[in-house]
């Protein structure tokens, strides 16, 4: 596979249920990105990971948890989240940290909460 | 944090047309980007502009950062360039994350 591959690509899950979204870049990059796309809210940067460690939290709630444990996989574990964090959740990878310059992205995790 | 403004919100066209999105910026421009999304949800990194011009094929960006705004160029528009144009910049020339603004959605008629 090349370029960036996130799975699933859909997800419904409940309030209390613990469920992980995976990111996998093939591009030999160094850093890795979780964004958050809800309707009708800008796009919004979650975590920025640079040689598998985070460089960035934009405040996001700890229902959220990354997991970076090598450069081309990041992971997203998500436990009791709210209907609100229903969304597309993309991941991005670039070759160098921050700020991310030719960030590549994949097609996105569509998740609902129920 | 930094505000980022685009313009039009929304843009029809026909194909073959030419058009201009704009980005304006509350603060500095430091590490401006300009990004399409397509109708099926992926998204692309057009430029990395923070000052200057820079030219892909039919694209080209212009950023003014003295006067804090960017500037996207399509001309000779195609359908498959509609969708939603993002841009965005990270504030205060750190860690700061990348603050994108709302887009502009443009549709591109055949």
């Amino acid at each position: 596979e090349t370029g960036v591959t996130q799975t699933p690509r859909h997800l419904v899950m409940g309030m209390t249920n613990k469920k992980s979204l995976k990111c996998e870049q093939h591009l030999g990059h160094n850093a890795m990105y979780w964004y958050k796309q809800s309707a009708k809210k800008p796009l919004e940067l979650m975590f920025v990971y640079s040689l598998e460690e985070r460089v960035e939290n934009n405040s996001v709630p700890s229902r959220f948890s990354p997991e970076c444990p090598n450069s081309s996989h990041l992971f997203l574990h998500l436990h009791t989240l709210q209907p609100e964090d229903s969304a597309l959740y993309l991941c991005a990878s670039s070759p160098t940290g921050w700020p991310p310059y030719e960030q590549y992205f994949g097609p996105g995790t569509r998740l609902t909460v129920t | 944090g930094i505000q980022v403004e685009q313009s039009p919100p929304d843009l029809i066209l026909q194909e073959g047309a030419n058009s201009t999105l704009r980005c304006n910026f509350s603060d500095s421009v430091n590490n401006l980007q300009w990004f399409h999304q397509n109708p099926w949800g992926q998204l692309i990194n057009l430029f990395y502009i923070p000052s200057g011009t820079k030219q892909n094929g039919r694209l080209s960006a212009t950023t003014v950062a003295t006067e804090r705004y960017s500037l996207l160029y399509i001309s000779s528009s195609q359908t498959t360039d509609s969708g939603v144009y993002f841009c965005a910049d990270t504030s205060g020339g750190g860690a700061d994350g990348l603050t994108f603004g709302k887009g502009t959605h443009l549709i591109i008629q055949p």
